[in-house]
């Protein structure tokens, strides 16, 4: 079957690093989402990897690993605002999305 | 400014009753996607649509209806067939980006009394 683990919660210090972990089974794959999502909230695209290694987007950084089947979101200088549930998602073989429960991310000061 | 609105924000049914969550997006986006969200859990699709006037029941379609009439608009009927309504509702549409991103609208939540 398809799966998606992740985290459930995570706490972090405001100004520290925090990555959140994702492993996916997926029939095929076609890239890996991360979106973040603030209490009743619409999901915001974050990141997009389709091809090994890291991809930087100021604060924000995401990993893949294909063979692995790994993922994760990196998240520097945190910032209260960070505190959100983030979601990982990856595309099967035909482009849809399976979907992980999301990890809570709860940045004390 | 483009984007996807979806209303209401907030609905109340009581049991047996069908209620209709309006969805619509002027991002001129031909896929457009029903979601439902509960705690502790991923996104379900319950439906979705590739091109007006066609539509593919998702992985939980089972008492839910839709229509596909516009490309701006796709409506979710909640059925009195739907076990367990009560859930976080969320819209979504796709573009052509090499990404293939979804755009969310801000949500509706259903509450069964």
């Amino acid at each position: 079957g398809q799966n998606i683990d992740q985290p459930t919660e995570m706490t972090a210090t405001e100004g520290a690093i925090v990555q959140i972990n994702c492993t996916y089974q997926t029939s095929g794959f076609n890239g890996l989402f991360w979106y973040q999502q603030h209490a009743g909230e619409a999901p915001t695209f974050l990141s997009y990897n389709v091809l090994d290694g890291l991809e930087e987007k100021g604060r924000f950084s995401s990993f893949l690993s294909r063979s692995k089947g790994y993922s994760y979101l990196l998240l520097k200088e945190l910032q209260m605002k960070d505190s959100a549930s983030y979601l990982c998602a990856a595309m099967d073989s035909n482009y849809q999305l399976i979907w992980g429960a999301g990890t809570k991310l709860i940045i004390k000061p | 400014d483009g984007g996807i609105t979806q209303s209401p924000k907030y609905l109340f049914r009581k049991e047996g009753q069908n209620v209709t969550l309006s969805c619509e997006q002027n991002l001129n986006h031909d896929a457009m996607y029903w979601y439902r969200q509960d705690p502790g859990q991923g996104l379900r699709l319950i439906y979705y649509s590739q091109i007006v006037n066609d539509f593919q029941k998702g992985d939980i379609a089972e008492g839910y209806s839709v229509s596909r009439e516009k490309k701006e608009s796709f409506p979710l009927t909640v059925t009195s067939a739907q076990k367990n309504p009560t859930a976080f509702y969320l819209c979504a549409s796709k573009g052509s980006s090499d990404t293939g991103e979804l755009f969310f609208g801000e949500g509706s939540r259903l509450t069964v009394l």
